[in-house]
């Protein structure tokens, strides 16, 4: 069974500097999806951003970019010029791209979590 | 706003009892998923359907269960509830079933067990 691994409970950065969230994961697929959720304060979650596994070019999205290691099953999100809206609990989560009715493949498998929080 | 809706917000209930999620996809979406979020377990997957039929299962009790209507919007119920159900339930759509097909999520309903 695939698993998600964030080996930060919790992470701090300084208003406008940078931060780098980790996640690895462990998964015997070669085809899969692996996203970053925002969950802030409100219990919304929140795509951030979203990296196909075939696709060797890093997703970007604004200030949040992402350094995807396929051999090394890697995945953590750049936060740049962080701002204080962007303090929340972050989630990697991995989708597999296999179809397996009945079953729980396709399907979301997060991580435990990082709580980020933004010094003003 | 992800387009898609919950309700209640809240509910408490109490143990024993039987309860009844809502949640309405985004317009255009056909597929509704199901998780569960709590503090021990972490968001787990429930339970996806596909157009009113059953698609997927994950870590979903025998006391739960789903259904989603004609009109696509999906229930969940919850019965014979213990303590340890008490959690954050969320609801997400995605327009196919296909893995590539993002999933927006409902703000979800939060259930208080006493």
């Amino acid at each position: 069974a695939q698993t998600v691994t964030q080996s930060q409970p919790e992470m701090s950065v300084q208003e406008a500097e940078t931060v780098t969230l980790s996640c690895t994961y462990d998964t015997s697929e070669s085809d899969y999806y692996l996203f970053w959720y925002k969950q802030p304060p409100s219990r919304q979650m929140i795509l951030v951003i979203r990296q196909e596994a075939y696709k060797q070019q890093n997703a970007t999205e604004n200030r949040f970019s992402v350094n995807f290691q396929k051999a090394a099953k890697s995945f953590s999100l750049k936060i740049s010029d962080s701002q204080l809206g962007d303090a929340a609990m972050y989630f990697c989560a991995y989708r597999s791209a296999g179809r397996n009715y009945g079953g729980s493949q396709g399907n979301l498998i997060f991580g435990k979590g990082t709580k980020l929080s933004v010094k003003p | 706003d992800s387009g898609v809706t919950q309700t209640p917000k809240h509910l408490i209930t109490a143990t024993g009892q039987r309860v009844t999620l809502r949640c309405s996809p985004r317009s255009g979406d056909l597929s509704v998923y199901w998780y569960q979020q709590s503090l021990d377990q972490g968001l787990q997957f429930l339970i996806q359907y596909y157009n009113g039929e059953e698609r997927a299962k994950g870590n979903i009790l025998e006391r739960f269960s789903a259904q989603q209507f004609p009109d696509l919007h999906s229930e969940l119920n919850l019965s014979s509830l213990e303590l340890g159900d008490s959690a954050l339930y969320f609801c997400a759509s995605s327009v196919g079933d296909t893995a590539g097909k993002t999933q927006y999520f409902g703000p979800g309903t939060r259930l208080l067990v006493l």
